[in-house]
């Protein structure tokens, strides 16, 4: 049973738009949300995180909102940029046992 | 500073070989773990640890084994593979310190094709 749920494969944006990318999970243990960009042949790299205790962090272009109450977060790059072209995994850590599980991940188009 | 290091990148084996993923890092964290990244799977936790002789069990432990003799080492063994396990693995380390773990620096992955 999926616990960190990415429910669009896909999403194209136009460059200088706002891309939202979804995540949704069900495990009320998770307190630790990251977000990870992921490039073929490479290792995924970090973009940005957020604790259970906030509702909202940003760093440059990144935002992401946690929703606790809907057990829902979002990443939203502004504005979008080629470059961002990746896939995109959003990441949970479990409370007391450190588990970090990852979503199935959205792939992001950003067309010039 | 390399950070985290997976060897091989490339390995075919035959079903019921025997083999270990390496993975080494250098930043003296405390966590590793090993994640297997399929398609339409996303990456599946398989096992980690919080340090030295401390291993525990992920999303998908099956047919793999761990040990945890150093802080900078953490293999991941395949005792008898099984084309089920033709996947791309990754090995991802960070803090580890009151309780509490950071952000997850990750390897460049191990490509593993099992005929």
């Amino acid at each position: 049973d999926q616990q960190v749920k990415q429910n669009s494969p896909s999403l194209s944006v136009q460059e200088g738009r706002i891309s939202i990318l979804n995540c949704d999970y069900t495990n009320s243990m998770f307190d630790y949300f990251l977000w990870y960009k992921k490039y073929p042949a490479e290792g995924p790299t970090f973009l940005i995180s957020i604790s259970s205790i906030k509702d909202k962090n940003e760093d440059g272009r990144f935002t992401v909102f946690l929703n606790k109450s809907a057990k829902h977060l979002s990443l939203h790059i502004v504005p979008s940029q080629p470059g961002d072209s990746a896939v995109y995994f959003c990441a949970a850590m479990e409370t007391g046992t450190y588990k970090y599980i990852f979503g199935t991940g959205t792939r992001l188009k950003v067309l010039a | 500073n390399a950070g985290v290091t997976q060897t091989p990148k490339f390995q075919v084996l035959k079903t019921g070989q025997s083999m270990t993923l390496q993975c080494a890092q250098d930043m003296n964290h405390e966590y590793m773990s090993w994640y297997r990244q399929d398609p339409g799977m996303g990456l599946r936790l398989i096992h980690y640890s919080v340090g030295a002789g401390i291993t525990d069990q992920g999303e998908v432990p099956n047919g793999y084994n761990v040990s945890r003799s150093t802080t900078e080492d953490f293999p991941l063994r395949l005792l008898s593979a099984a084309p089920s396990q033709t996947s791309v693995y990754f090995c991802a380390s960070s803090y580890f310190r009151q309780d509490q773990t950071g952000e997850l620096f990750f390897g460049e992955g191990s490509r593993l094709t099992v005929l």
